[in-house]
């Protein structure tokens, strides 16, 4: 079973922030939280991925809560073509075979 | 420099065949996974090879079977197909634990 809990479902407006949330209550010290997206019928692609500090690059942003159990992905201004299935992760900083994919989150991005 | 790549894209199949799928991993890569995902849901985890040997494998049975060659390809071997093997078949290159990218999919169906 994955180890995160994500929406099911959001929607959002193109041009504005597009704010995805995962619950990760029983993650170790040893363990990062990684975003892949999945743009229909094609492979996931990664996004990001953060160990406790926050985390900017070209794509979107990570906000990881102080305790860990939590983190937000952030895409600050949505596009059409952002409209996809994205999937929290948690894995093993030491290796990466124990990755473990719930149903994700199906953001639809809206004219 | 050329992503993961996976060949075919697409596979027709009827219950009883073999199938063999194929999958070139990033250049720099040595570490290939591979994953099953079925219509509606998340990838599940197959195995993982590396320095051609099997490192990890999933809840899948003995009949998917794989191999990887000196130059870091990978192949996915799946014996006496039935129906519930229709699924996309995702491959994944890292370097060693480092994260993981993925091809675009082999979409396989059983008939």
């Amino acid at each position: 079973d994955a180890k995160t809990t994500q929406p099911t479902s959001m929607d959002c407006a193109e041009g504005r922030a597009a704010n995805l949330p995962c619950n990760h209550s029983t993650i170790s010290g040893n363990e990062y939280v990684y975003w892949y997206r999945q743009i229909h019928s094609q492979g996931p692609q990664y996004i990001i991925h953060g160990l406790k500090n926050n985390e900017t690059n070209e794509m979107a942003s990570l906000i990881i809560t102080e305790d860990r159990k939590s983190s937000t992905l952030i895409l600050p201004h949505a596009t059409l073509r952002d409209t996809a299935v994205y999937y929290c992760i948690v894995r093993a900083s030491y290796n990466n075979n124990d990755m473990r994919f719930g149903a994700g989150t199906r953001l639809t991005v809206k004219p | 420099d050329a992503g993961v790549t996976q060949s075919p894209t697409h596979l027709i199949k009827t219950r009883g065949q073999q199938v063999t799928l194929r999958c070139s991993p990033k250049s720099g890569h040595d570490t290939v996974s591979w994953y099953q995902q079925a219509l509606g849901q998340g990838p599940q985890f197959i195995f993982q090879y590396y320095e051609e040997e099997e490192r990890q494998r999933g809840n899948f049975p003995d009949r998917f079977s794989g191999h990887q060659f000196p130059n870091y390809s990978s192949e996915l071997n799946v014996n006496a197909l039935w129906l519930g093997d229709s699924a996309l078949y995702l491959c994944a290159s890292s370097f060693g634990p480092e994260t993981q990218y993925f091809g675009p999919g082999t979409r396989l169906l059983v008939l």
